[in-house]
């Protein structure tokens, strides 16, 4: 079946030490967004690669980038997180931005 | 700046009611409106998508949109406990815009 998949499903990492999440896709989608969501409120959208055009969100702190090597990857990088990084990082994908997008299970982020 | 707006509950209801749900919209161009589902924990699940005004049905599940009201909702006939979710409205305005979540409305289905 075609999904989206996210690695791992949880994380655990130390304050400041650098953390990676990855995404992989078999729909052979365009678009490939990251959110953040915290407890109780909406997903926030951190960024999104159309192809490989990055588009960042202007209130997306330096701390997070991201990498898409080829169509079926995309990586969250959280370069020094912080205790307010804690949170549920979902990775969704579309054909193109007007789309409805299909996420993935997503990632449990604790930052100790 | 665009907004999403819902009611954020708890809205309660009797196994075997209709549960409405509702969304407003800032935006006025927006063309693409979509309902998930999302349980505790997990992720967002598409339910249905509507762009055009009127009614969409799919099942338990039917879509309004009201463009000139700027008014998106969604109906669960005979509901379940296992609808017990948050459901998450979004919108997509003109131009293919990111989409903006509307900050969820908790759905209780009490048996």
């Amino acid at each position: 079946d075609a999904m989206v998949i996210q690695n791992p499903r949880y994380q655990v990492t130390q304050f400041g030490k650098p953390v990676t999440l990855s995404c992989s896709q078999t729909l052979n989608h365009n678009v490939m967004y990251w959110y953040q969501q915290k407890s109780s409120q909406a997903p926030k959208l951190l960024f999104h690669y159309y192809d490989k055009d990055f588009n960042n969100e202007a209130d997306t702190p330096d701390n997070f980038q991201s990498r898409r090597p080829n169509t079926s990857f995309c990586f969250l990088d959280i370069r020094s997180p912080g205790l307010g990084d804690a949170a549920m990082y979902l990775c969704a994908t579309s054909k193109a931005r007007n789309n409805e997008q299909f996420f993935g299970p997503g990632t449990r982020l604790t930052v100790l | 700046q665009k907004e999403v707006e819902q009611n954020s509950g708890p809205l309660s209801v009797p196994e075997g009611a209709i549960a409405s749900l509702n969304c407003t919209y800032s935006d006025r161009g927006s063309q693409s409106f979509f309902w998930y589902r999302q349980y505790s924990g997990k992720s967002p699940e598409l339910i249905m998508s509507i762009y055009s005004n009127g009614d969409k049905e799919d099942g338990r599940f039917t879509a309004q949109l009201n463009k000139a009201s700027q008014y998106v909702s969604l109906l669960i006939r005979d509901s379940q406990p296992s609808d017990s979710a948050t459901y998450l409205c979004a919108v997509i305005g003109d131009y293919g815009q990111n989409f903006v979540f509307g900050p969820g409305t908790r759905l209780s289905v009490l048996p």
